[in-house]
């Protein structure tokens, strides 16, 4: 079976350009979840969707906007980019949107803002 | 902000011998999960302990988990080369999200 997969794998990007980042969870997971992996740091939570709701927001700036799709794909949009958003982006999906079950993910977007 | 706190924050041993990471965090958790990530890759699952579990295994991997001490362990025997990389705790409340620390790198040394 197929892992987390998510698109583009790099990219490079100019400030105040916007981006849009993708991600398939595992087949038959609901949840899917965005986290952003700066240099020597931890990932930090961005969002969480579960049946195409929205179901929590990091303490990110509102420039930060994701979605569900129906076959529960998602995607990550990111608006007037600012040097300070390079870093790895990194999609997570779980079965449920309960907090029991472990979370799997992908091998993250690369993104570069010059 | 970032919960967890891994300890130490680099290691470095020989091939053979056994590797142990610690882990804290603040609040309450629902269960805690350690991930391992090669080189900037992504986060690979290696366990999940759940609040009301002491200790788990998994191959070479053991870990424990004290929530009356808010801190876990993940001991990696008999490390190999191919255990190099960055090693996170996360863990999860009851609104599901993970909360990170800043990863331990583990170095083994052939």
């Amino acid at each position: 079976d197929a892992g987390v997969t998510q698109s583009p794998t790099h990219l490079i990007k100019t400030r105040g350009q916007q981006v849009t980042l993708r991600c398939s969870p595992i087949s038959g997971h609901k949840s899917v979840s965005w986290y952003q992996q700066v240099l020597g740091q931890g990932p930090q939570f961005i969002f969480q969707y579960y049946e195409k709701e929205e179901r929590g927001r990091g303490n990110f700036p509102d420039r930060f906007s994701a979605r569900q799709f129906p076959n529960y794909s998602s995607e990550l949009n990111v608006n007037a980019l600012l040097l300070g958003d390079s870093a790895l982006y990194l999609c997570a999906s779980r079965q449920s949107g309960s907090s029991g079950n472990t979370i799997y993910f992908g091998e993250g977007s690369w993104l570069t803002v010059v | 902000s970032q919960q967890g706190e891994e300890d130490p924050q680099a290691l470095s041993i020989q091939e053979g011998e056994n590797a142990t990471m610690n882990c804290s965090y603040k609040t309450s958790i629902n269960n805690l999960q350690w991930y391992r990530q090669n080189s900037g890759r992504g986060l690979v699952h290696l366990i999940l302990i759940r609040s009301n579990e002491r200790e788990k295994h998994s191959g070479r991997l053991r870990v424990t988990l004290d929530t009356s001490k808010k801190s876990s362990s993940l001991l990696i025997t008999a490390s190999r080369a191919a255990d190099t990389a960055s090693y996170f705790c996360a863990t999860a409340g009851a609104n599901s999200k993970l909360t990170f620390g800043k990863g331990i790198t583990l170095s083994v040394r052939p």
